[in-house]
């Protein structure tokens, strides 16, 4: 596609239930990030993949959340046992991974915990 | 300007006014950055760069200023319109051999009519 993918867009889900949100990142993109956004608050760095290089997972806030990234392209994002605090939008951003190489974003995927 | 914390600064201007967001980077090795844009609902898009090697840069009703002694980067915004409030954050680089953008944690602009 022309952008950064994200979907769903939105998801509600129950407190204690696992969630999967995915990222399909620009076509030749190399390097994929996934980030946190709380209602007004910044952004809160969770995971990094750059081609086939151990990912960066020192953002992730717990065992809960985990990552991967299948043949360098599409992400998915898993939370277990979500709990209210993990409701946040959670943004996906790609670039091509070179240096001085722009970040383009994803819309976010909105998710709330019940 | 930015915070360490997670609640966003806000700077808050009247419609006609100039603004500057100010982003204090924090790595010495940092060579390239980036403000970016959110607006409500959206996500963050580019607005200007700025590689180690300049001082200035400037685009459309936009400038930004690096000054790497202090590890200090401002976006300036010319003639401040409604449209431009929205969250602004700053983004470094490090060049490593690959991309590793570090983001900062926003700053807040209002723009009032």
């Amino acid at each position: 596609g022309a952008g950064v993918s994200q979907s769903p867009s939105n998801k509600v889900t129950e407190k204690g239930k696992d969630v999967e949100l995915r990222c399909d990142p620009i076509s030749g993109h190399t390097a994929l990030y996934w980030y946190r956004q709380s209602l007004g608050q910044g952004l809160e760095f969770l995971i990094y993949f750059q081609g086939n290089s151990a990912p960066d997972k020192s953002g992730l806030p717990s065992d809960r959340f985990s990552a991967e990234r299948t043949g360098g392209s599409v992400s998915t994002l898993t939370i277990q046992r979500t709990q209210q605090e993990d409701s946040a939008v959670y943004l996906c951003a790609s670039s091509l991974g070179v240096v001085e190489g722009e970040a383009f974003f994803g819309q976010g995927t909105r998710l709330t915990v019940v | 300007g930015e915070s360490v914390g997670l609640h966003l600064p806000t700077l808050s201007v009247q419609e006609g006014d100039n603004s500057i967001i100010n982003c204090a980077y924090s790595n010495s090795a940092s060579d390239y950055f980036i403000w970016y844009k959110q607006e409500s609902g959206k996500g963050p898009q580019f607005i200007i760069d700025i590689r180690s090697n300049m001082d200035k840069r400037q685009g459309q009703r936009v400038t930004v200023l690096l000054n790497k002694t202090v590890k200090h980067l401002s976006l300036q915004i010319a003639a401040t319109q409604p449209g431009d409030s929205a969250v602004y954050f700053c983004a470094e680089e490090v060049n490593s051999g690959y991309s590793t953008l570090t983001f900062g944690k926003g700053t807040m602009l209002l723009v009032s009519p």
